[in-house]
Formats: C-alpha cells, structure tokens, sequence
C-alpha cells in the first residue's frame, strides 16, 4: 500500500531551526508538496520538489531525496507565526496526491 | 478576492437527512477536489473532477456523490448523512502542471 509517514508533533523555541521529516512508500512518484495549515485554517502550499536536492524559499527550504523516499522541510528563524501543522504530500504515479497525517509543530518562547 | 469559496462554513446535522456542500472557484481551475479531514489522519480524498463534466472517484467515496456541470462549481452532496461523515471537509482545485492545489477555507460538519 501507500503510505506517508512523519511525526506526529515537534516543539521548538523561537529563533532556532527545526527539521521535519517525511518518507514515503507510493505507487510512482510525480513530486512531492510541503503544505502548512494553522488550527482551523486550510492549508497553504509552502514548497514542491521533483528533483533530487534542496529547494530554498526564504526561511523555509525542502530536501528531496528520491533514491531514499525522503525530505525534509526546514525552517530556520523560527517565528511564534510558525506554529501550525506541516503536511507532506507524494503525487503517484496516477497524479493523485498521497497525505501524510501532519506534523503539529509547537513553538516556545 | 480570487480563491475558493465554501458553504456553509458550519453546519450541525440529523442522521438521516441529505446535505449539499458548496464551493466554487473563480481561478478557472479545472481540477477541483473534495477531501475530508479528521483528526490523526491525512487529507483523504472523496472526489474529484480533472474537467467540466467528468468526475471520479477517490478515496473514500462512499456516502458522497459529486457533480460539475460547470468550470466554477463543484457541489458535494451527501444522500444521507451518517455519524462517521462528522467531519472537516475541504474543497480544493488545481490549475496548473506542478498539481498545486488551492483551498478553500473548509466546512465542519457535525452529524448527530
């Protein structure tokens, strides 16, 4: 079967850098998405890997590795703004999207 | 403002009785997408329409049906509704290559 997995929650304080990681197991692979979506908000695209390597977007950056079904997104300078949960998504070889169940990550003063 | 609109936002309902939710889009999208949200799970998808007039089924399809008469909207409907359907459901399109999807903001559904 298919399956997304990433942890269920992280904390971090404000100002540091966290990693959060996904693997994957699907069906072909047509890209991978990063969405962040606050409590009780609908979720925003944040990043899309394809390729192999390191995709940077101001604070945030998104690593892809297809050989090892993994990434990983990275927020640095964390802000109190970035507490929200992050969700990995894998485009299949139908072009359906595969979700992972989220990350709830908790920023600290 | 562009985007994607959902309604009700809200809504409690009796087992039994048949609910349509609503969304469209003025992006000119033309996939769109129904998904449900529940805690501790990923976004599962019940339908979804790659075009004006063709629809398909994802997930979870059970209990749902969907139409798209149009490019704008994308009605969900449930013929009658069940506990289990208790659920965040969001609605979703996408319009261009890379599958970028854009939400709405979503609507909570309370079957008693």
């Amino acid at each position: 079967g298919q399956n997304i997995d990433q942890p269920t929650e992280m904390t971090a304080t404000e100002g540091a850098i966290v990693q959060i990681n996904c693997t994957y197991q699907t069906s072909g692979f047509n890209g991978l998405f990063w969405y962040q979506q606050h409590a009780g908000e609908a979720p925003t695209f944040l990043s899309y890997n394809v390729l192999d390597g390191l995709e940077e977007k101001g604070r945030f950056s998104s690593f892809l590795s297809r050989s090892k079904g993994y990434s990983y997104l990275l927020l640095k300078e964390l802000q109190m703004k970035d507490s929200a949960s992050y969700l990995c998504a894998v485009m299949d070889s139908n072009y359906q999207l595969i979700w992972g169940a989220g990350t709830k990550l908790i920023i600290k003063p | 403002i562009a985007g994607i609109t959902q309604a009700p936002t809200s809504q409690i309902l009796a087992a039994g009785r048949r609910m349509t939710l609503r969304c469209t889009q003025d992006m000119r999208h033309n996939a769109m997408y129904w998904y449900r949200q529940d805690l501790g799970l990923g976004l599962r998808l019940i339908h979804y329409s790659n075009t004006a007039g063709t629809t398909g089924k994802g997930e979870v399809p059970d209990g749902y049906s969907v139409s798209r008469a149009n490019t704008d909207d994308f009605p969900l409907t449930l013929a009658s509704a069940v506990p289990s359907q208790t659920s965040v459901y969001f609605c979703a399109s996408s319009g261009d290559s890379t599958g970028e999807l854009f939400f709405g903001e979503g609507s909570r559904l309370t079957v008693l």
